[in-house]
């Protein structure tokens, strides 16, 4: 399996409610980045935490990073439909070069 | 303050046609790097480049897939004798200094579709 697996692959949930989405990589890193991208689109930059941080906050979304376990996770609040799409942990592995996981397709229901 | 800029947004070529993927950095940036995106897939690392320079070109293909950022202009990804497995999303990246932790920045990507 790769570094930087997200899960679930896709989750589904209702507007108003929260989404929680983790990611698990396997080597040391300096930083985890997360990102959104739409349908068709390119991917947009949402949150970096480094690896002496445990938690980053931006608006609705909450980022933890837990080194010990290597995973990470995006917590979206009171999710939105605009929030439909999917979101990937893209990690560096201590050096430039950041590799990506397969995704977690999140679907917002109105 | 324009972000990544690539193009084409869209390439449709033939089975046996080259393909030119151009992207233009966020200004100030000068490490680009190019990844690849299959349907329902995670992008993949391709090629690292600093001005003039291949620094890690492990995800690239051995045959028929160039790179090059040079000193003026856009970097290039280069796909020789298309294949339809080579369709795909490309999509450019770049950052000012990767090595301080700095975040990446995605263009919109180029989508190939090879017939």
């Amino acid at each position: 399996s790769q570094q930087g697996e997200e899960d679930p692959q896709a989750l589904s949930i209702q507007e108003g409610e929260n989404a929680t989405m983790n990611c698990s990589y396997k080597t040391s890193i300096n930083n985890l980045q997360w990102y959104r991208q739409n349908s068709g689109r390119g991917l947009v930059h949402l949150i970096l935490i480094r690896s002496n941080e445990r938690e980053k906050h931006s608006g609705r979304l909450r980022v933890t990073l837990d080194t010990s376990k290597k995973s990470s996770s995006l917590l979206i609040t009171a999710s939105r439909a605009a929030d439909t799409a999917s979101y990937f942990c893209a990690t560096d592995l201590g050096t430039y070069k950041y590799i990506f996981g397969t995704g977690t397709r999140l679907k917002v229901l109105a | 303050n324009a972000g990544v800029m690539q193009n084409p947004r869209h390439l449709v070529r033939r089975r046996g046609q080259e393909a030119r993927l151009r992207c233009s950095p966020m200004k100030g940036h000068s490490h680009v790097y190019w990844y690849r995106q299959l349907p329902e897939e995670g992008l993949k690392f391709m090629v690292y480049l600093q001005k003039e320079n291949i620094i890690d070109e492990s995800g690239m293909p051995k045959e028929r897939f160039s790179a090059e950022f040079p000193k003026e202009g856009p970097s290039i990804l280069r796909i020789q004798q298309v294949v339809r497995g080579d369709s795909a999303a490309y999509f450019c990246a770049s950052s000012w200094d990767p090595n301080s932790g700095n975040t990446i920045y995605f263009g919109e990507g180029s989508w190939l579709t090879v017939v």
